[in-house]
């Protein structure tokens, strides 16, 4: 069985801040975590994936994520938001295998105020 | 673009009708996958194939069906449309089984 969570429905955070958004992941064998964003009426756009490696990983837009097997965590992080930045942010662990398949969290609604 | 083309972008039907949204996968990719995103169940796995073979199924109600044809595009068929099938229905494609998915623009459904 596998499932990520993310705890926080929304963020807040003003301009130039740097954000965070939580995912915790729980998967069987070496997990596969991806991050993706999505705004208003668009489909979900790939921002970053962690398969194996450097346990901080570099995404778009200026997007990174820090893996951390310890406390199963995958959190999503940017050192300046933008108002622009503000979106549904999902994310989601790969089951590994033929009949592999994402599965999201919930979401976390990102607000980036001036 | 993502190269992932959904059609039609938007539906309007009454319950109890059928209908069937489209898929065409990103040049090169081999997998698709159907989700549908609503408002109280977030984003839930439909179904997955690959190079023509249903491979994975997630929590898809008997009154849905899928196929992948020969050209890799897909197509979700819903049937006996209730209200509560209204959502939006994502496409994403992957090289392979374990490839980064690229997804379409959506159809949203509106079951009236």
């Amino acid at each position: 069985a596998q499932s990520v969570a993310q705890p926080e429905d929304q963020v807040n955070v003003a301009e130039g801040n740097p954000l965070t958004v939580k995912c915790t992941y729980s998967v069987s064998g070496n997990p596969y975590l991806f991050w993706y964003v999505q705004y208003p009426n668009r489909g979900l756009q790939f921002l970053l994936k962690y398969i194996t490696g450097d346990n901080l990983v570099k995404g778009s837009y200026g997007f990174e994520a820090e893996f951390n097997k310890s406390q199963t965590s995958f959190h999503l992080k940017k050192p300046s938001a933008l108002v622009s930045d503000s979106a549904l942010y999902f994310c989601a662990g790969l089951s590994t295998g033929t009949a592999s398949k994402l599965t999201f969290g919930t979401g976390t609604r990102l607000q980036v105020t001036l | 673009d993502s190269g992932v083309t959904q059609t039609p972008k938007h539906l309007i039907t009454a319950t109890g009708q059928r209908v069937t949204l489209r898929c065409s996968p990103r040049s090169g990719d081999l997998s698709v996958y159907w989700y549908q995103q609503s408002l109280d169940q977030g984003l839930q796995f439909l179904i997955q194939y690959y190079n023509g073979e249903e491979r994975a199924k997630g929590n898809i109600l008997e009154r849905f069906s899928a196929q992948q044809f020969p050209d890799l595009h897909s197509e979700l068929n819903l049937s006996s449309l209730e209200l509560g099938d209204s959502a939006l229905y994502f496409c994403a494609s992957s090289m392979g089984p374990q490839g980064s998915y690229t997804f379409g623009s959506g159809t949203r459904l509106t079951v009236v």
